[in-house]
């Protein structure tokens, strides 16, 4: 199995510039999610989704982060504008299980690579 | 509100010996998943082991074990015969069993293993 995909990679742009990061979950995962990791704040969850439908966006900073599952083998996280102090490492992970409904099994979360993403 | 303490910023470690991870977590639930992840320099999130809050029994994975301490709301890691390899950030985690799978995360332990 291929893993979670990241892309891209790096990313470097200005502030205010439209930032698109892609992820690609484990096949047969139907829960994604998106982190992000910075020194002052650590790793948080910024949304999860299960069968490609948001359930916690609760951590999403605010209006500039948008994320979209289209389908269950493609997700986007977007920053319009994007800002220096979003500069951070971005982490995707998918699991299989999930949902609200019912007992929460032990389902690990399998993370990407990451993108590291610096505003200027 | 859940929250993860790992109050230990970094560790060191001589290559074969032993070391120990502190983890304490806040949580007025009873059912719940505690994790540690390793995140070497590539940055890559690996699981190296997990929890489940209602076995007594402590997990195992190789030459990592904890020693998961419920009513002390404890979860630390043990890593015996350290290697090089073994050197990486360490994070602690928690994720309820009742609601959505949300980790929530320590600030880290950076473990560091002398030759």
């Amino acid at each position: 199995d291929a893993g979670v995909i990241q892309s891209p990679r790096h990313e470097v742009t200005e502030m205010g510039q439209e930032v698109t990061l892609r992820c690609k979950p484990i096949s047969g995962h139907n829960s994604l999610f998106w982190y992000r990791q910075t020194m002052m704040r650590g790793l948080e969850l910024l949304i999860y989704f299960n069968n490609n439908v948001p359930i916690d966006d609760s951590g999403m900073p605010e209006d500039r982060f948008s994320a979209k599952m289209p389908n269950a083998s493609f997700s986007t996280l977007k920053i319009q504008p994007s800002e220096p102090r979003d500069s951070a490492v971005y982490f995707c992970a998918s699991s299989s299980g999930g949902g609200l409904a019912g007992g929460v099994t032990l389902e690990t979360q399998y993370f990407g690579p990451g993108t590291r993403l610096l505003v200027l | 509100a859940q929250t993860v303490t790992q109050s230990q910023p970094e560790m060191s470690v001589q290559e074969a010996e032993t070391v120990t991870l502190s983890c304490t977590y806040d949580t007025s639930e009873s059912d719940y998943y505690l994790f540690w992840y390793k995140q070497p320099p590539s940055r890559q999130m690996i699981l190296v082991i997990r929890q489940e809050a209602y076995k007594q029994q402590n997990a195992t994975e190789n030459r990592f074990s904890v020693n998961f301490q419920k009513a002390a709301k404890s979860f630390s890691l043990k890593i015996s015969d350290s290697q090089l390899g073994d050197a990486a950030m360490y994070f602690c985690a928690y994720r309820s069993a009742m609601r959505a799978q949300k980790l929530v995360f320590g600030q880290g332990t950076r473990l560091t293993i002398n030759p």
